[in-house]
């Protein structure tokens, strides 16, 4: 059974840059894609972007260059990096296999952006 | 990128069926077959359930159901139980090779 879980500071500063990581166990993250969605408190789901296990991207417009996902196929693991973060950001952040549905889910990692 | 019209909120008694609608347009749900609709209980992730339309993963109840007409989306809950009070979601794979989710409708079983 595939298992996603995501990592990293659940408090981030204000201009700052958020880094969370995704360790996938039980498979192999070759030859799938990788998503990151997030979901405001008591808001809906934002699709953020995806990577596909050879490194090739594609990011939600809406986020205006200032996403960023790595993939590190050794370690079993994607990356997350959202620049230049305010209040707005503040969201459970969501790693998940696949493109454009995603089958697998994290648990969810709470990061909020406040000095 | 605009976000998926769906009901905020739609109740029914145990037993009933009800439909969630998601209305997109023809750059997404009316342009493709990619929409997807996910189950979410409070605190918990999202749980995939519907894929392509109308297609159901495996262990997910038949009671689910998923069709299409033109650029809205529809989601089928028959037999209501309690366990289906969650939010739910539709996807959409879209013209500019990304996704979109509708806001979110509340499902409450009276």
């Amino acid at each position: 059974q595939v298992q996603l879980q995501e990592s990293g500071p659940g408090l981030v500063k204000p201009s700052e840059t958020l880094s969370l990581t995704c360790t996938v166990s039980g498979g192999s993250i070759t030859s799938y894609y990788w998503s990151w969605i997030r979901q405001p408190p008591g808001k809906g789901l934002e699709w953020i972007g995806y990577i596909y296990y050879s490194g090739s991207t594609n990011y939600n417009p809406s986020l205006k260059g200032r996403v960023t996902m790595s993939v590190d196929t050794s370690k079993n693991q994607f990356s997350l990096k959202l620049s230049s973060v305010t209040a707005a950001d503040t969201a459970v952040y969501y790693c998940a296999r696949g493109q454009p549905r995603f089958d697998y889910w994290g648990q969810g990692i709470l990061v909020t952006v406040s000095s | 990128q605009s976000t998926l019209t769906q009901p905020a909120s739609v109740s029914g008694s145990p037993g009933q069926s009800i439909t969630i609608s998601c209305s997109g347009t023809s750059s997404d749900v009316g342009g493709y077959r990619y929409v997807s609709w996910y189950q979410q209980h409070p605190g918990k992730a999202p749980k995939f359930i519907i894929y392509d339309v109308f297609n159901r993963p495996s262990g997910v109840s038949f009671r689910f159901s998923g069709s299409k007409s033109g650029n809205t989306a529809s989601l089928t809950i028959s037999g209501l139980q309690a366990e289906d009070e969650a939010d739910y979601y539709c996807s959409s794979y879209t013209s500019n090779n990304t996704v979109v989710f509708g806001g979110g409708t509340k499902l409450t079983v009276l």
